[in-house]
């Protein structure tokens, strides 16, 4: 079974530094891996998707890697605001299924 | 795309009522996953389907869950009899296809609170 960690539990920066949330999983017999976002009291919202034969992928201010044979992803957040306070989730998808980590709560203060 | 459309969004119900939630996946996606998110316990899978079928359930706490996906348009967990531990928040998730690099889309999830 798939063990996710996602590291830092939480986090709290002010507003225009750059972060980086990490993410190690334990089978990297994956198809991809996926990040959300989880606002308080709100689904899950799809940022970025890296396939297994993909280093990275970028989608504005977010930049995710993979790196596969180590079971490690990143999310790095650039020049951090406010409105990216929330909890961020990783999952990576194996043939069967796909688990997540606890999440990195994320507070970006003005 | 209407995405996935859970219901329904809020439920109280008594210990021991039965309770029913709905999902209906994105058209076209042939998988469909239920997960249940907690404080203690962050999000669990409790089952999959994939064309309909029931692939894995093993992540169903207890014979009090069941779930069926009658058709590729819909699909329901129910909880027969309910208890207050059940009180959490259900997500349904739905995907192009299983074994494929396809990514996952979540309704907005029922909020559950067993009294």
């Amino acid at each position: 079974k798939q063990e996710v960690t996602q590291i830092p539990a939480a986090l709290s920066v002010p507003e225009g530094e750059n972060l980086v949330l990490n993410c190690s999983f334990t089978d990297s017999a994956i198809y991809n891996l996926q990040w959300f976002r989880q606002d308080p009291g709100k689904g899950l919202t799809s940022l970025l998707l890296i396939q297994s034969s993909q280093r990275e992928q970028t989608s504005g201010r977010l930049n995710a890697s993979l790196d596969k044979s180590s079971g490690r992803s990143t999310l790095y957040i650039a020049a951090s605001q406010p409105g990216d306070s929330a909890t961020y989730l990783c999952a990576p998808r194996t043939p069967h299924d796909m688990r997540f980590g606890a999440g990195t709560r994320l507070t970006v203060k003005p | 795309d209407a995405g996935v459309i859970q219901s329904p969004r809020h439920e109280v119900t008594e210990m021991g009522q039965e309770v029913t939630l709905r999902c209906k996946p994105i058209s076209g996606h042939n998988s469909l996953f239920w997960y249940r998110q907690t404080m203690m316990r962050g999000l669990e899978l409790l089952i999959y389907f994939n064309n309909n079928v029931p692939i894995d359930d093993s992540g169903m706490p207890e014979d009090r869950f069941s779930a069926k996906m009658p058709n590729a348009s819909f699909s329901t967990l129910k909880i027969q009899p309910s208890e207050p531990r059940d009180s959490a928040v259900y997500f349904c998730a739905s995907s192009l296809a299983m074994g494929q690099p396809y990514g996952y889309t979540f309704g907005s999830g029922t909020r559950l609170t067993v009294v």
